[in-house]
């Protein structure tokens, strides 16, 4: 059974950073690309950041673009993101997802999620 | 970018009433379209790729179908743990990987 599980949210000041893990089981973890969604509150979802199965390529939101880096160690099977500078407007919950093979790029299935506040 | 229009923002049917539910893609996505669910409290749930191949164990009753940039999720007879939020989820052009708004679907 694929799981992902993460960890590493909390609450952090603006101009502070935070840095999420994502544990992958039951797949062959770099043979798959992974990546980052996030939730605002009360809010849809936002696509925030995509990597390759290698990590060779990544991938960002605008809004992201510059203050987070996407990363993968493929020996522990683990996913991060290194969230830098953070913004009011970060605040969400954070999901981590397994993206689909090839041509495609769908996400199944979505870690826990953990929750980012940033404030003052 | 592609943008994604999901409506209506919330529907209401009644147990067995046929739940249909929208998204309009601002260009030409090409059918590479997902819809997830998502339950209150939880992680999205793919259950439709390709616009209208359904996830493993996805119950028949949810079916996907295209007309050019439009796309539908058909549920044939809702029941009450469908009660969620439903994202359509673009993956033709990308980055950025786009989203719609959400439609809430509540059981009368």
């Amino acid at each position: 059974e694929v799981q992902l599980l993460q960890s590493g949210g909390g609450l952090v000041q603006p101009g502070g950073s935070l840095r999420l893990s994502c544990a992958a089981s039951g797949f062959t973890f770099n043979d798959y690309g992974m990546t980052w969604v996030r939730q605002a509150p009360g809010k849809g979802l936002e696509w925030v950041s995509g990597i390759s199965g290698s990590g060779g390529n990544t991938y960002y939101a605008d809004s992201v673009k510059g203050r987070f880096s996407i990363s993968r160690d493929n020996s522990k099977n683990t996913l991060y993101m290194q969230m830098n500078n953070l913004r009011a407007e970060d605040t969400a919950v954070y999901y981590c997802a397994k993206v689909s093979r090839g041509r495609d790029y769908f996400f199944d299935p979505w870690g826990q999620g953990t929750p980012v506040t940033v404030s003052s | 970018e592609t943008v994604m229009t999901q409506s209506p923002a919330t529907l209401s049917v009644s147990p067995g009433e046929r739940a249909t539910l929208s998204c309009r893609a601002s260009q030409s996505v090409n059918s590479y379209l997902a819809w997830y669910q998502q339950k209150p409290g939880q992680a999205p749930r793919l259950l439709i790729y390709g616009a209208s191949t359904r996830a493993t164990g996805v119950p028949a009753r949810f079916s996907g179908s295209e007309s050019g940039t439009e796309f539908t999720l058909t549920i044939s007879s809702p029941q009450s743990e469908d009660v969620a939020v439903y994202y359509c989820q673009q993956y033709n052009r990308w980055p950025p990987i786009t989203f719609g708004q959400g439609t809430r679907l509540e059981i009368k």
